[in-house]
């Protein structure tokens, strides 16, 4: 089956810890997307990539950090510097064409707790 | 700027009878509309999109979107609602012609569905 997989699904860490939330596609899409979920906020984007080795901050980028290595991989990583890391995390990917109406695939998250 | 308006946090609807979420949108040019659909814990869902022609599209689990150009809107719709239909929705909204894979695609605040048994 073709789609997103996202792991671990429920992390916890303590503050002033980095942690790498993971992302797998083999969709062969070329886009990937990280997104951010708080209740009554909606889902604020923090990274996307159009291609492998080249990705782009989103609304929310700071305290954050991202890799595209390989087409299939977007790993994130939640630094120390993020004031309030404690959400949920949602990967997604697309076809990466221009004018593109081909819809996000979303992984089923991550829950980051740290305290 | 481009954005998309979900009025009401909250809907409440009793088992069979017809449902309609709101979405409202403002972007420049022609857009390409989509409906996604999360239950708890799990990521968003693809329900339906709109690109052109006919104005109401059909989509998943027997959903269907009106689009209305002079409203502005892309109200989601259901003609009898299940206890199963209870989740989170969210109305996103692309301007066609931009390139996918950037922040061009704007999400609504989402729209919690409770079908009452």
């Amino acid at each position: 089956d073709g789609g997103i997989t996202q792991s671990p699904k429920y992390l916890f860490r303590k503050e002033g810890q980095n942690v790498t939330l993971s992302c797998e596609q083999n969709l062969n899409h070329d886009a990937m997307y990280w997104y951010r979920q708080d209740p009554g906020q909606g889902l604020r984007l923090i990274y996307y990539s159009q291609i492998v080795n080249d990705f782009q901050k989103g609304d929310i980028a700071e305290g954050y950090s991202v890799s595209r290595e390989k087409k299939e991989s977007f790993p994130l990583t939640v630094t120390s510097a993020q004031k309030n890391p404690t959400a949920f995390y949602l990967c997604a990917s697309s076809i990466g064409s221009r004018d593109s109406n081909s819809p996000l695939h979303f992984g089923n998250g991550t829950r980051l707790t740290v305290t | 700027a481009q954005s998309v308006a979900q009025p009401e946090d909250q809907v409440n609807v009793a088992e069979g009878n017809p449902l309609t979420v709101k979405c409202t949108y403002s972007v420049s040019g022609n857009p390409y509309l989509f409906w996604y659909v999360q239950y708890p814990n799990r990521g968003l869902q693809f329900l339906l999109k709109y690109i052109t022609g006919d104005n109401l599209v059909k989509g998943s689990y027997g959903f269907e979107a009106e689009f209305n150009k002079s409203q502005t809107s892309f109200h989601l719709k259901k003609p009898s609602a299940l206890v199963s239909d209870s989740a989170l929705y969210f109305c996103a909204v692309r301007a066609r012609g931009a390139q996918a894979g950037a922040n061009n695609l704007f999400f609504g605040t989402g729209t919690r569905l409770t079908v009452i048994p």
